[in-house]
Parts: C-alpha cells; sequence; structure tokens
C-alpha cells in the first residue's frame, strides 16, 4: 500500500540551529500539507501546496519557516532560526486533490523535533 | 471554521461497541463532517465521513443526527487496536484543510 514518506524521523537541535524536514507524498497526489502538532493538540495546518504552487500559508511564520515544492512531487519544511517553542511533531500529508467534496488525507509517521 | 465538541476521553472494554459523541451546533448545510483518528506514535488517519446519511464502511460506522447538530462514530467490537485519539472535524465543502481540535482519547481495557 502506497504511503506518505517523512525523513527524519526524530531530529534534536539546539535553538538558533536551522532544521529541514523531507516528506515524499503518494504518487499521483497533487495536494501536498505540512502540519505541526504540539504535543496534547490537534494538528494545525502550516501550509498547503497544489502541484508546486502554495494554496494556505496564512498559518505559516513566514519569518523563520519556508516550505517548496519546486518539481511538484516532494516537499522540504525549513525552520531557521529554530526556537524552544518550534518543539512537536511535523506532519506531512498528501490527498490527490483538495476541489471535490471528498479529499481523503493520508498522512506519514511525521518527524518528532527537539529544540534544546 | 465551525467548531466540534467532543470529550476529552473514553474507556471501552475489548470487543464491546464504543458510541463516540461529537456535538456541532454551528454546522453549516455545506459542512461534511469527517472522522479521523491517530494511533500512538503514527500521523492521523482517515476512519469515515457523511453529509447528512448515516454512512458505513470497513472500519466504523457514522451515524448522523436528522438535525445534524451532532453525530456518533461507532466502532462495532472496540479491539486494543482501536485505542487512539478521534477527532471528529467539519470540513465545509470547497475548503482546503481540516480543523482538527483536540479529540477523545478512546482507551480499550482488555
Amino acid at each position: 500500500e502506497a504511503e506518505v514518506a517523512q525523513s527524519p524521523r526524530y531530529k534534536i537541535t539546539e535553538k538558533s540551529q536551522a532544521v529541514a524536514f523531507w516528506c515524499d507524498p503518494i504518487s499521483g497526489h497533487a495536494t501536498l500539507y505540512w502540519y505541526r502538532q504540539i504535543l496534547g493538540q490537534g494538528p494545525e495546518l502550516l501550509v498547503q501546496f497544489q502541484d508546486e504552487s502554495v494554496v494556505d500559508d496564512s498559518q505559516l511564520p513566514k519569518d523563520r519557516f519556508s516550505a517548496e515544492r519546486l518539481k511538484g512531487v516532494d516537499s522540504t519544511l525549513k525552520i531557521q532560526p529554530a526556537e524552544l517553542g518550534d518543539s512537536a511533531m511535523y506532519l506531512c500529508a498528501s490527498s490527490f486533490t483538495w476541489e471535490s467534496d471528498y479529499n481523503e488525507q493520508f498522512f506519514g509517521p511525521g518527524t518528532r523535533l527537539t529544540v534544546l | 471554521d465551525a467548531k466540534t465538541t467532543q470529550p476529552n476521553s473514553m474507556e471501552s472494554n475489548e470487543e464491546e461497541p464504543v458510541h463516540l459523541p461529537c456535538n456541532h451546533s454551528t454546522i453549516s448545510g455545506t459542512d461534511y463532517i469527517h472522522w479521523y483518528r491517530q494511533l500512538p506514535s503514527q500521523g492521523p488517519e482517515y476512519v469515515i465521513h457523511g453529509l447528512t446519511s448515516n454512512v458505513n464502511n470497513r472500519m466504523a460506522s457514522l451515524a448522523i443526527a436528522e438535525d445534524r447538530k451532532s453525530s456518533t462514530l461507532i466502532l462495532h467490537r472496540a479491539t486494543l487496536r482501536d485505542a487512539a485519539v478521534y477527532y471528529c472535524i467539519l470540513r465545509e465543502t470547497g475548503a482546503n484543510n481540516l480543523f482538527f481540535g483536540t479529540g477523545t482519547r478512546l482507551t480499550v481495557i482488555p
């Protein structure tokens, strides 16, 4: 069964350092999402791509976070510089499309970030 | 986004049915009701969704109140693998993301 791949699974960094997370969506899925999940809370959307274009990045802290999906396939989320409050699980999800009444999202296993 | 209200936690005995409630009194006519669950140390996974009629699939059933102000996710026979956080989400037609909330943590007792 096709899955969303993410790496690394775990990342420990010191504050003010740069970190990057990678996501490979299910083949053929045009829509890709990055979520952040703080311990004890539900995931919150950071950015959504349709192919290589950003559809929604209204909740992305653009002073330190950036995301790209250059060829409309895999994607990278970067944080520079990392802050203590960025410690969280970063989840990537993909769906066939978002412009329909049904767009089941498939999630990867996530990257657990710890900022010291 | 229209909000949902779920109990913080519930318990169920193994092999018993489980009814997970969700209130969504401000639901609009175009909002779909989605359920996802998140097993420990994993990303969320889709469970079921519906608009007005009750829905069944291999994982669960979704019962939607006639006024659509509440819904219930039904797991017919809980197993230990069903222990997870269950999220009830309203998704407006054409909307581009899911608002998860805090969900219900289901504990299954052997």
